[in-house]
């Protein structure tokens, strides 16, 4: 059962234009969630977070847009760089109990930012 | 300040040996989780310790097992390994809150079992 999925293997994406990756959740108990970033053999990068009593969230290039009905959230990078090219993922937590410490995280989308 | 650490890097171990993996967590960060990223399944949780106790635990076999000292640096020991246990073995800390903060990871060891 997957909780967390993102449909995207791979995103291809000119320079200076707009990368939008995408990521769908079941799980209704999700009060946070992620996006990180990683290049092979290195362990993952934090990037964003955004609450699920959110809708938005910016950092610089950065924006997560959270639908709650949809369960569905998007990272937006814009502009794309070069240097953006890597794995994302997409992860998420639920609150405390049994819960701790625990991220459920997504296939990953390769982005591929063209020069 | 230092990031996480985690030793060996790397790793090539025979079917049926142990193996015990390292994870000094950032300075101040009590909490520590372990996951296994692998090709098919991607990164899975496989538990999560705090101040020395186990918190959460994934859905793994008893083969996989950890710890964590009282200066919050933690080990995971396999035991008994077999082939489909090749894979990155990621640890990530944070101050125990998690959520918004985030878990800053590790840059892995890459297990590789012959």
């Amino acid at each position: 059962d997957q909780q967390v999925k993102q449909n995207s293997p791979s995103l291809s994406v000119q320079e200076g234009r707009i990368s939008i990756l995408n990521c769908d959740y079941t799980n209704s108990m999700f009060d946070y969630f992620l996006w990180y970033k990683k290049y092979p053999a290195e362990g993952p990068t934090f990037l964003i977070s955004i609450s699920s009593i959110k809708d938005k969230n910016e950092d610089g290039r950065f924006t997560v847009f959270l639908n709650k009905s949809a369960k569905h959230l998007s990272l937006h990078i814009v502009p794309s760089q070069p240097g953006d090219s890597a794995v994302y993922f997409c992860a998420a937590s639920e609150a405390g109990g049994t819960s701790y410490g625990k991220l459920t995280f997504g296939q990953g989308t390769i982005l591929t930012v063209h020069p | 300040k230092a990031g996480v650490t985690q030793t060996p890097r790397y790793l090539i171990k025979t079917r049926g040996q142990q193996v015990t993996l390292s994870c000094s967590p950032i300075s101040g960060h009590r909490s520590v989780s372990w996951y296994q990223q692998t090709p098919g399944q991607g990164l899975q949780f496989l538990f999560e310790y705090f101040s020395e106790t186990q918190r959460n635990k994934g859905n793994f076999p008893g083969r996989f097992s950890g710890r964590q000292f009282s200066n919050s640096r933690s080990e995971m020991n396999v035991s008994t390994l077999e082939l489909g246990d090749s894979a990155l073995y990621l640890c990530a800390s944070s101050e125990g809150t998690g959520g918004a903060y985030g878990y800053t990871f590790g840059s892995g060891t890459r297990l590789t079992v012959v």
